[in-house]
């Protein structure tokens, strides 16, 4: 069965930083390319990153460029998110998320449950 | 960029009706589109991807259509678990854009 389960959230103030963990399990973890998704409180989805099978590619909307980073650890099956510069309008739940077979051309086919993010002094 | 954009916003319908949600793109996306379904409390689950076929385990009251900037996504016979929250999302490309969402609600 394909798990992904996040860890790091929290309440952190503006400006400070903070590292997002998603570990999978029920699938070869280095054949996917995998992404995060946000979602604020009471609002719809939005895409935040993407990182290639060998993590050698990443995408990002301009919104995060050059303050989130996302990465991975293929012997650990581990995704993470590292955000920086963090700003009151990333309070969210980060969901991981899993491209499917068709890579990064095809849709996400398993999410995670999520975890909350809360950027507040 | 290209926007999404989901119409209606919301849609109250009864057990047994056949409902239609909208799903337009600013620019020609092809068939590159994926349908999600989002309970309250719950993750995102997938239902439709390159813009008509069904993932796995999805009942097929779940109908997807369209091409190049217009979609459709249309649930026949709509049960009581329908209820939620619908997004379209433009595949294939990055930025991977979500639209707004439809909530579809049971009267």
């Amino acid at each position: 069965e394909v798990q992904l389960v996040e860890s790091g959230g929290g309440l952190v103030q503006p400006g400070r930083s903070l590292k997002l963990s998603c570990a999978a399990s029920g699938f070869t973890f280095s054949n996917y390319y995998m992404a995060w998704v946000r979602q604020a409180p009471k609002k719809g989805l939005e895409w935040v990153a993407t990182i290639s099978t060998s993590g050698s590619r990443t995408y990002y909307p301009d919104s995060v460029k050059g303050r989130f980073t996302i990465s991975r650890d293929n012997a650990k099956s581990s995704l993470y998110l590292q955000m920086n510069s963090l700003k009151s309008e990333d309070t969210a739940t980060y969901y991981c998320a899993r491209h499917g077979n068709y890579g990064p051309f095809g849709p996400f086919d398993y999410w995670g449950q999520g975890v909350m993010v809360t950027v507040s002094s | 960029n290209i926007v999404m954009t989901q119409s209606p916003k919301s849609m109250s319908i009864s057990v047994g009706d056949r409902v239609t949600m909208n799903c337009k793109a600013s620019q020609n996306v092809y068939n590159n589109i994926a349908w999600y379904q989002q309970k309250p409390g719950q993750s995102p689950k997938l239902l439709i991807y390159y813009a008509s076929n069904r993932y796995n385990g999805v009942p097929d009251r779940f109908t997807g259509s369209g091409y190049g900037t217009d979609f459709t996504l249309t649930i026949n016979s709509v049960q009581a678990e329908d209820a939620a929250f619908y997004y379209c999302q433009r595949i294939y490309n990055s930025p991977y854009t979500f639209g707004a969402g439809t909530k579809l609600e049971l009267k």
